[in-house]
């Protein structure tokens, strides 16, 4: 079955220091993709990251960077230097395909609270 | 920028009413989502439409159907609204070759 693991309910950090979300994904097909999303407290989900399968470097997009180990099946996100705007709930998903069309599955979420 | 707009942010709803709520995308994306989100579950996929007039069943179909009568509007109906179905509910849309799903602000229902 087709799944992500999210195990972190809730993390917390200070302003500017660094922190990694965790994220499992399970998986059998050989090409997928995997999304971060962030969700503030206004609710709607906003794109951050993507990773490919087949992608030999790690994702970066300006602070967010996805650490990407495949023999591990894991897809950590990290934030560097945070910033009291990054307090939110963050869900990793994966890309699958589903009867012929592509579908996200989502983790359970991990709520970021940062703290000056 | 792509927009995804719902048509209501909160809704309060008796038990067995007929429930509509509405997403419209500004992109001409052709595939559209309706997903509901409850605490300690994520995200889970009722269902999407790949074209106008074309659906496929999510995971979690039931109490649910969809209409996609133009390729800019998925709508999603709550035929007989039960307790069960509060909750937030999110549209998305995606363009046919891209990866990334833009999703709209949710509406979080309240069915009592």
């Amino acid at each position: 079955a087709q799944k992500i693991t999210q195990t972190q309910p809730g993390m917390f950090v200070q302003e500017k220091e660094a922190v990694t979300l965790d994220c499992t994904y399970d998986t059998s097909d050989q090409s997928y993709g995997l999304f971060w999303y962030k969700q503030p407290s206004s609710g709607e989900m906003i794109f951050l990251i993507y990773q490919g399968s087949y992608d030999e470097q790690n994702a970066t997009e300006g602070r967010y960077s996805l650490n990407f180990q495949k023999a591990r099946k894991s897809a950590n996100l990290v934030i560097s230097a945070s910033q009291l705007g990054d307090s939110a709930m963050y869900f990793c998903a994966m890309r699958i395909l589903n009867t012929g069309f592509q579908k996200l599955v989502f983790g359970t979420g991990t709520r970021l609270l940062v703290s000056p | 920028d792509v927009k995804v707009t719902q048509s209501s942010r909160y809704l309060v709803k008796r038990t067995g009413e007929k429930v509509f709520l509405e997403c419209v995308q500004d992109m001409d994306h052709e595939n559209m989502f309706w997903y509901r989100q409850d605490p300690g579950l994520g995200l889970r996929l009722i269902y999407f439409s790949y074209d106008v007039k074309m659906k496929e069943k999510g995971d979690i179909p039931e109490g649910y159907s969809v209409s996609r009568e133009k390729k800019e509007r998925f709508s999603l109906i709550l035929e007989s609204a039960s307790t069960n179905q509060t909750s937030m509910y999110l549209c998305a849309s995606k363009g046919r070759g891209t990866y990334e799903q833009y999703f709209g602000p949710g509406t979080r229902l309240t069915v009592t």
